[in-house]
């Protein structure tokens, strides 16, 4: 069964620096996007991406952010220069639409762990 | 501000029995709603979607979604301990993200 798989699993980086954080979505889907979750909170969406375009963003998804499909299969978010606050789970999802309906897989996660 | 509210729980049930969910969304033109399962340190895994006013079962589980009463459901029957989890409630808006609820944590006791 296709999966979103995401790079690296946990990231340690100091505050200030920039960090990528990686997702490959799933083969046929179209439609990318970007949660988080501080620990103990909600998920929270951060971005929506579609036909090279970001859709949709959240008030989280300052000038910090950003998102790049370089490639046929790989999807990223870099933070320019991350905060004590970024740290969090970092879902990466995918889905393709059929009509009215999207269903959105999600990947296993990168913590980010800002020192 | 688009809420998805749930109860956090935990709620505690014994095994084989019915676990109910419930959960409120404030966006009356909200069209898709998802159930999601989540074990404690891992990623949401999708249980049910569901997009029509009524029942939609499938194996154990059973949404249901009024959206005159903008609440959606989830049923658990035969609840086994491995279905101990935290069940999000996922609301689709614009842009097609999804709103989370807090979930609400499940203990299914043996």
């Amino acid at each position: 069964e296709p999966e979103v798989t995401q790079t690296p699993s946990h990231q340690v980086t100091q505050m200030g620096q920039e960090v990528i954080l990686r997702c490959v979505p799933i083969s046929n889907h179209l439609y990318f996007y970007w949660y988080r979750q501080i620990l103990g909170q909600k998920v929270e969406f951060l971005v929506s991406f579609y036909n090279n375009e970001i859709s949709e963003k959240s008030e989280i998804f300052d000038d910090q952010f950003s998102v790049e499909r370089p490639d046929g299969s790989n999807f990223t978010l870099k933070i320019r220069s991350t905060k004590l606050e970024d740290s969090a789970m970092y879902f990466c999802a995918s889905s393709v639409r059929q009509g009215m309906t999207d269903t959105q897989y999600f990947g296993p996660g990168t913590r980010l762990t800002v020192l | 501000q688009k809420e998805v509210e749930q109860n956090s729980g935990p709620l505690s049930v014994p095994e084989g029995a019915i676990a109910s969910l419930n959960c409120t969304y404030s966006d009356r033109g909200s069209q898709s709603f998802f159930w999601y399962r989540q074990y404690s340190g891992k990623s949401p895994e999708l249980i049910m979607s569901i997009y029509s006013n009524g029942d939609k079962e499938d194996g154990r589980f059973t949404a249901q979604l009024n959206k005159a009463s903008q609440y959606v459901s989830l049923l658990i029957r035969d609840s086994q301990p491995s279905d101990s989890a935290t069940y999000l409630c996922a609301v689709n808006g614009a842009g097609n993200k999804l709103t989370f609820g807090g979930g609400t944590r499940v203990l299914v006791k043996p």
